[in-house]
């Protein structure tokens, strides 16, 4: 069972460069959300969505963009890398029921560093 | 800003010992979950228990929760150096879907 797969597993980028972050799921997950870990910050959440053309804005939002066209993929983009942005990204999904929402399953994260 | 925070942020002992560590949040919940990160991985979840629970148990897990304090407790029993990673409780603000994380506490258990 692949659960939830995230490419890439590390990425450098310089400032000003673009990129996207790709997850995919395979569990038919309504909820993926986009965390990003910094050393004591914890997790912060980036974005997430509830379905299909369906996102919301987490507590740190600024400097991303999310789409979700499909249920299994939910794609994190950085417009224009600044060296903040620098940290492990972690993708996540769950079952909703009703207004429910279950365990996160996560993937193995993604490094970015941007100089 | 985070709703969840954990106590204390890095606890340290012996194999065979129990592993308390505790979660604090702001606002009412609808429920709290609790996940364990091994270094350089994702998180994986442990437990969930909903407002209406007080106690939960999960193998060598228990979970306890108290809503008039907002405040929850992980137990850790009989705790093996395989246990050795972070903590972290997850809080889900009344009926929105997000969950929000604390920061987590580190634990390492030594032989």
């Amino acid at each position: 069972n692949a659960g939830v797969t995230q490419t890439p597993k590390f990425q450098v980028l310089k400032t000003g460069q673009s990129m996207t972050l790709q997850c995919a799921q395979d569990m038919n997950h309504e909820y993926m959300s986009w965390y990003r870990q910094d050393p004591g910050m914890g997790l912060r959440l980036i974005h997430y969505s509830v379905g299909a053309g369906i996102t919301d804005q987490g507590e740190v939002p600024n400097g991303y963009n999310v789409s979700r066209s499909t249920t299994e993929d939910f794609p994190l983009r950085l417009l224009s890398a600044a060296p903040s942005q620098t940290s492990v990204y972690f993708c996540a999904s769950s079952w909703t029921s009703g207004a429910n929402t279950g365990e996160l399953f996560f993937g193995e994260g993604s490094r970015l560093t941007v100089l | 800003s985070q709703q969840g925070e954990e106590d204390p942020q890095a606890l340290s002992i012996q194999e065979g010992e129990n592993a308390t560590m505790n979660c604090s949040y702001k606002t009412s919940i609808n429920n709290l979950q609790w996940y364990r990160q091994n270094s350089g991985r994702g998180l994986v979840h442990l437990i969930l228990i909903r407002s209406n629970e007080r106690e939960k148990h999960s193998g060598r897990l228990r979970v306890t929760l108290d809503t008039s304090k907002k405040s929850s407790s992980l137990l850790i029993t009989a705790s093996r150096a395989a246990d050795t990673a972070s903590y972290f409780c997850a809080t889900r603000r009344g009926s929105g879907y997000a969950l929000n994380f604390g920061k987590g506490t580190s634990l390492l258990v030594t032989p």
